[in-house]
């Protein structure tokens, strides 16, 4: 069964920094894409950054420089880097296989709280 | 960066009525559009992308339409499991963008 499980959210200062794990179960993540996507408490989506199986990586102009996607295939497990962090970071933080498309699956997110 | 319209931000329907969501993007981005549902507490859910083509498991009566600028999701016969936020997204451009979304609520 195809799973993705994020962790590592939390509380955390202003200007701190947070790495946010999607385990995967059920396929490759070299072989598949995956995408971060951030929703703040009462808001909307935003598309945050994406890893492609190639390797080719893009971020929303909102977080780049500060966050850094990356994957480790041993693990078969994707990463968000997230440093300076600032209030306006607040939100469940998704990832997902595969985001457009038949194979399409989301895990169930970790909240990542800024605030001192 | 592209920007997504939804409109209207809330629709009120009765059960079984149609529902038709728009969405609008600020510049032509082809058939490149999804549509996500999304419930209280829930991950989003993929419902339509290539702008008409179902997710796996989606029922027939959500359809999806357009092309260019203008897109539409079309709810024929609304079910209790319906109600929820429908949002759109573009994927033609890097950053790929959500709209703001469409609530969907109980007449």
């Amino acid at each position: 069964e195809v799973q993705l499980v994020e962790s590592g959210g939390g509380l955390i200062q202003p200007g701190g920094s947070l790495r946010l794990s999607c385990a995967a179960s059920g396929f490759t993540v070299s072989t598949n894409y995956v995408t971060w996507v951030r929703q703040a408490p009462g808001k909307g989506l935003e598309w945050v950054s994406v890893i492609y199986s190639g390797g080719s990586i893009y971020y929303a102009d909102s977080v780049r420089g500060r966050f850094t996607i990356s994957r480790d295939n041993s693990r078969n497990t994707v990463y968000l880097q997230m440093n300076s962090l600032r209030a306006e970071d607040t939100a469940v933080y998704y990832c997902a296989r595969d985001l457009v498309g038949p194979t399409c699956r989301w895990g169930q997110g970790t909240l990542v709280t800024v605030s001192s | 960066e592209m920007v997504m319209t939804q409109s209207p931000a809330t629709l009120s329907v009765s059960p079984g009525e149609r529902a038709t969501l728009s969405c609008r993007a600020s510049q032509s981005v082809g058939s490149s559009v999804a549509w996500y549902q999304q419930k209280p507490g829930q991950a989003p859910r993929l419902l339509i992308y290539g702008a008409s083509t179902r997710a796996t498991g989606i029922p027939a009566r959500l359809s999806g339409s357009g092309s260019g600028t203008e897109f539409t999701l079309t709810i024929s016969s609304l079910q209790s499991e319906d109600f929820a936020v429908y949002y759109c997204q573009q994927y033609n451009n890097w950053p790929f963008t959500f709209g703001p979304g469409t609530k969907v609520d109980i007449k």
